[in-house]
């Protein structure tokens, strides 16, 4: 257990609904992340937020809307999505002002878009 | 190009050391990374080294960088069967503060 949680772990939906993904992290930090895992791609940042506040934005489409209510909570809603985000999202956190600036990642949900 | 390069695949006998390889394109890199991927699981972080260091032990781990050559690598003693992964090297780029710029992984395969 990495002190990173998130939910679903899975799910399937069609391009028309609407879901959430969900992470919680127990470890008291203060930057959380999305990242997009999709297969024979490297990690694809999409979001970050320090101290709540959103400070990066790699270019994401707006179907995948980033939500942080807090600290430890993190949200990715999503809507009207494509086949091809199909893919592992994975949520990590971190430390700002740590020695190594190291990031500790959630299991993923493994999202399916039919 | 990718900015941070490793090969695809590794296979090694169990008991034998592995040495997982990757080369990196900042040479103004801070951190550099190297985390684990178990199937169906997120990345766990394994170690990673400053950039002012050209060697790092922790157990079985033994990571070496050559900032020359920008290449950082790997090495499993005793490598087991449960060390079967996706290895992730990962740096932090100059003026990313947070930004963590991820290789394609390293399947290792460890044979009985």
């Amino acid at each position: 257990e990495t002190g990173v949680t998130q939910t679903p772990r899975h799910l399937v939906m069609g391009m028309t609904n609407k879901k959430s993904l969900k992470c919680e992290q127990h470890l008291g930090h203060n930057a959380m992340y999305w990242y997009k895992q999709s297969a024979k791609k490297p990690l694809e940042l999409m979001f970050v937020y320090n101290f709540k506040e959103q400070t990066e934005n790699n270019s994401v489409p707006s179907r995948f809307s980033p939500e942080c209510p807090n600290s430890s909570h993190l949200f990715l809603h999503l809507h009207t999505l494509q086949p091809e985000d199909s893919a592992l999202y994975l949520c990590a956190s971190s430390q700002e002002a740590t020695s190594g600036y190291e990031q500790y990642f959630g299991p993923g949900t493994r999202l399916t878009v039919t | 190009g990718e900015d941070v390069e490793q090969s695809l695949f590794l296979s090694v006998r169990e008991g034998d050391s592995s040495v997982i390889n990757c080369t990196y394109t900042d040479s103004s890199s801070t951190y550099l990374y190297w985390y684990k991927q178990e199937p169906g699981a997120g990345l766990q972080l394994l170690t990673y080294i400053f950039s002012n260091m050209d060697m790092k032990q922790d157990q079985r781990l033994t990571v070496l960088l050559n900032k020359k050559d920008k290449h950082l690598s790997l090495r499993i003693a005793d490598t087991q069967t449960g060390d079967s992964a996706i290895y992730f090297c990962a740096e932090i780029p100059s003026g990313s503060a947070r930004q963590l710029t991820f290789g394609s992984g390293t399947q290792l395969t460890v044979l009985p």
